[in-house]
């Protein structure tokens, strides 16, 4: 049971470049998050999924994408990447519940950083 | 004004000491509250939930002011491997949502 894991861990971009972060969850969660950290900044959300083939705008969602066509998978994807974009990029993933905010399991991170 | 606002310190305290560390909330429709721990370059991972009755988890308790909107979280009888950022953590009302404070970093020196 790996849990959440993410790939890559490391990259460097250049300004313009485009690339996809995987995220994937073992544990049958229905949602599932993207998430960066920046310092001083804490986590903030990017996008998030509250099922498979569904997708929602978080607090930052500029500049990038995401899908979810399987539910242990959620991709995120960036276009165009800009020196704003270098940061630490975190996924997480919850289970589904109606009334109660479950706890959120995080992958290690994917340290990105656009030149 | 953030939404959720902590002490970033850093907070250095010796071995056995008790510390401390607080946040402030601003949506007062925020219904689930936790706090997070952070290991310097890792993922943030729960430390524990925390209730309106205030709960307690070993050395560590939790106390909830919803009328404050405030969240303390003590630790008694400090470890060298409690050192860690300590996240206040808020449901963002009713969205299946959640919103992470900056943090506070803890270093305990034996």
């Amino acid at each position: 049971n790996a849990g959440v894991t993410q790939t890559p861990k490391f990259r460097v971009l250049k300004t313009g470049q485009s690339m996809t972060l995987l995220c994937a969850q073992d544990m049958n969660h229905e949602y599932m998050y993207w998430y960066r950290q920046d310092p001083g900044m804490g986590l903030r959300l990017i996008h998030y999924s509250v099922g498979e083939g569904t997708t929602a705008k978080g607090e930052v969602p500029d500049g990038y994408n995401v899908s979810r066509l399987k539910k242990q998978n959620f991709l995120l994807g960036l276009e165009s990447a800009a020196p704003s974009q270098t940061s630490v990029y975190f996924c997480a993933s919850s289970v589904l519940s109606l009334r109660f905010y479950n706890e959120q399991f995080f992958g290690p991170g994917t340290r990105l950083t656009v030149l | 004004r953030k939404e959720v606002e902590q002490d970033p310190g850093p907070f250095n305290v010796p071995e056995g000491a008790t510390v401390a560390f607080n946040c402030t909330y601003s949506n007062s429709a925020s219904q689930s509250f936790f706090w997070y721990r952070q290991d310097c370059r890792k993922e943030p991972k729960l430390l524990m939930s925390v209730y309106s009755s205030g709960n307690e988890d070993g050395r560590f308790t939790a106390q909830l002011n919803r009328a404050s909107q405030y969240i303390s979280l003590l630790i008694r009888d400090s470890k060298l491997s409690d050192s860690a950022t300590y996240l206040c953590v808020v449901n963002k009302g009713s969205a299946r949502q959640l919103t992470f404070g900056s943090g506070t970093q803890l270093t305990v020196l034996p």
